[in-house]
């Protein structure tokens, strides 16, 4: 089974600078989806950035980029430029390729306290 | 575009009472439909998932039901809750084949 695992209960960056989430996870599979979903104080789920496995280049999304490392199973989501609508809940997930049959599940890592200080 | 809409946002529940929430997606056709829940402000656990109208698959053991009786709208019933049945409830929705999801905005779910 696959696991997402976020070392990171809490972290803390101060406005205009730079902080790194991370993110490890366990599987078997070679193609797989990874995201990072961002969740303010409103609950709402937002998708944050997305990387496919079979794709060596690391997703970057405005100030958002991900250091992806097949080989170690490693995803940290990057936040460059940090603003105050930054902090929020993150949370890493895992969907495995489903060869494009009907569905596909995210498992979700435990989060991670983002809270950035002015 | 395509929407999903969830409710409740809040709904307080004694013990023992039944539950319904709705959750409904616009603008798409034969979705994934998903059900989540988040306790205590932490990680997500999928509870169900469907494919199609009448087809549901339940990921893990619990108190709590679900039904597709349309091909946009997911439902999430409980005959008799249970304490252990407070929490967040989401749910969210994903072309077929697609990798992303979509979340609704929730139901804060409280059993007393």
């Amino acid at each position: 089974a696959q696991t997402v695992t976020q070392s990171q209960p809490e972290m803390s960056v101060q406005e205009a600078e730079t902080v790194t989430l991370s993110c490890t996870y366990d599987t078997s599979e070679s193609d797989y989806y990874l995201f990072w979903y961002k969740q303010p104080p409103s609950r709402q789920m937002i998708l944050v950035i997305r990387q496919e496995a079979y794709k060596q280049q690391n997703a970057t999304e405005n100030r958002f980029s991900v250091n992806f490392q097949k080989a170690a199973k490693s995803f940290s989501l990057k936040i460059s430029d940090s603003q105050l609508g930054d902090a929020a809940m993150y949370f890493c997930a895992y969907r495995p390729y489903d060869g494009g049959t009907s569905y596909g599940k995210l498992t979700f890592g435990q989060g991670t306290i983002l809270t950035v200080h002015p | 575009s395509q929407t999903i809409h969830q409710w409740p946002a809040t709904l307080v529940q004694p013990v023992g009472s039944p539950l319904s929430l709705e959750c409904t997606v616009e603008g798409t056709s034969n979705p994934n439909l998903y059900w989540y829940r988040q306790a205590a402000g932490r990680g997500l656990q999928l509870l169900f998932y469907s494919v199609g109208i009448g087809q549901i698959s339940s990921e893990v053991p619990q108190n709590l039901s679900a039904s597709r009786p349309q091909d946009r709208q997911f439902i999430l019933s409980s005959k008799k809750l249970l304490l252990s049945d407070s929490g967040f409830y989401l749910c969210a929705w994903s072309r077929q084949g697609g990798e992303k999801l979509f979340f609704g905005s929730g139901t804060q779910l409280s059993v007393l």
